[in-house]
């Protein structure tokens, strides 16, 4: 089925440093969502993006909807070991007369203490 | 803990069987979604129920079937079951069929 592509596709860092991640697609979304999966979990959600350009922060967590509309990205400063999981990006588009919800493949996120 | 709640949390069964897997949505969400996770894999949209009627289809498999109850309860009906079908299933709510989704903690279905 369809996804965004999400990078990177993994990335260990060590505690205290910086990350960054994002979501590219060749459609227009009106809403980019972010969301955290730990093992046998469900997905929860972390930023939730409205408009084109919107900068949105949540703790130590920024994401920010692309002006294209085709890109999203999520910063999470300071890392720390609880961090550790796997990073969705999920797009809404308006197709064939309904919404629908694209997920990007993940980012597996590891931070070494 | 979300509000969303799947039942039951794990399930095995045979191939050629039919399994049925619940959802009830966060109090007052009206919108109800179901998604199949692979091993390893991203999150593929399956069906979006919202206030008892279908609203969206993704990739669903004509094996597969759901349905929203009157009181917003949701479940998802898979037959014929192949192996392929193992994976981790994960309903969602929101208040809106345009608002961020909540996600429920997922129903992992072994075919054997």
């Amino acid at each position: 089925g369809q996804q965004l592509n999400q990078s990177p596709q993994s990335m260990f860092i060590q505690e205290g440093e910086d990350v960054s991640m994002n979501c590219t697609s060749s459609s227009i979304f009106n809403t980019w969502l972010w969301y955290k999966q730990d093992p046998g979990e469900g997905p929860v959600l972390l930023i939730a993006l409205y408009k084109a350009g919107e900068l949105t922060s949540n703790g130590r967590l920024t994401a920010q909807f692309g002006i294209t509309r085709k890109d999203s990205f999520l910063n999470i400063s300071a890392s720390i070991p609880s961090d550790v999981g796997i990073y969705f990006c999920a797009g809404q588009e308006w197709t064939s007369g309904t919404y629908k919800y694209i997920f990007g493949t993940g980012t597996r996120l590891k931070v070494l203490a | 803990d979300s509000g969303v709640t799947q039942t039951p949390k794990h399930l095995i069964t045979a191939t050629g069987q039919r399994v049925t897997l619940r959802c009830s949505p966060r109090s007052g969400d009206l919108s109800v979604y179901w998604y199949q996770q692979s091993l390893d894999q991203g999150l593929q949209f399956l069906i979006q129920y919202y206030n008892g009627e279908e609203r969206a289809k993704g990739n669903i498999l004509e094996r597969f079937s759901a349905q929203q109850f009157p009181d917003l309860h949701s479940e998802l009906n898979l037959s014929s079951l192949e192996l392929g079908d193992s994976a981790l299933y994960f309903c969602a709510s929101s208040v809106a069929g345009v608002n961020e989704q909540f996600f429920g903690p997922g129903t992992r279905l072994t075919v054997l």
